[in-house]
């Protein structure tokens, strides 16, 4: 099977333009999450997403936002770019368990550079 | 609001030597715990977890991690490592959600395993 993808793998952009990320899930897996991970420290957890709905946000200003499709893939919207975004952006999947929660796979990451 | 310290930035170590990782965390209620290992230039895989039932948790190449509540650690361990585990390894925490399932991970900033020859 497949793991997590994401595309593009590298993107380049300017201040103030808008970018767009996307992730495909394990097949079988309906709960998407996004992390940013800046260069040199641990990913920080920006949004995650069950049955089409935001289940959770972390601490990112409203020019990010996200959305997840009925195919359980998701895009990650970034408007009105700041230097501040380069990073690596990683998307994880997993099924939601109900007993006990269940492993989140990670995808490779799409590096985002703004200049 | 939980935390997640990883005491050591960088860990030096000779190959075959043992290592331990350290991580604390802080947080009101319980969590679940996890180690990832994030190889040069790769996404995050995951090591092991700690969800409940036995504290000592093990992964299949050779890591382990014990889970202290009273000293709110998860420390991983390796008795003997090889070239190959050179590698960032994080630490993490995530809230049980009410319904099941977990929330979104919380992250340490991460140790860097060096193995020396």
């Amino acid at each position: 099977d497949a793991g997590v993808t994401q595309s593009p793998t590298h993107l380049i952009k300017t201040r103030g333009q808008h970018v767009t990320l996307r992730c495909s899930p394990i097949s079988g897996h309906k709960s998407v999450s996004w992390y940013q991970q800046v260069l040199g420290q641990g990913p920080q957890f920006i949004f995650q997403y069950y049955e089409k709905e935001e289940r959770g946000r972390g601490n990112f200003p409203d020019r990010f936002s996200a959305r997840q499709f009925p195919n359980y893939s998701s895009e990650l919207n970034v408007n009105a770019l700041l230097l501040g975004d380069s990073a690596l952006y990683l998307c994880a999947s997993r099924v939601v368990g109900i007993v006990a929660p269940d492993t989140q796979y990670f995808g490779p990451g799409t590096r985002l550079t703004v200049l | 609001a939980q935390s997640v310290t990883q005491l050591d930035s960088q860990v030096p170590v000779f190959e075959e030597a043992p290592v331990e990782l350290r991580c604390n965390y802080s947080s009101s209620v319980s969590v679940y715990l996890f180690w990832y290992v994030q190889y040069p230039n790769q996404g995050l895989q995951l090591l092991l977890k700690y969800l409940s039932g036995s504290t000592l948790v093990e992964s299949i190449n050779g890591f382990e991690a014990e889970f202290n509540k009273s000293q709110t650690s998860f420390h991983l361990r390796k008795p003997s490592v090889h070239i190959s585990d050179t590698a960032e390894y994080f630490c993490a925490v995530s809230l049980p959600l009410r319904g099941g399932g977990a929330d979104g991970l919380t992250f340490g900033k991460g140790t860097h395993l060096i193995i020396q020859p």
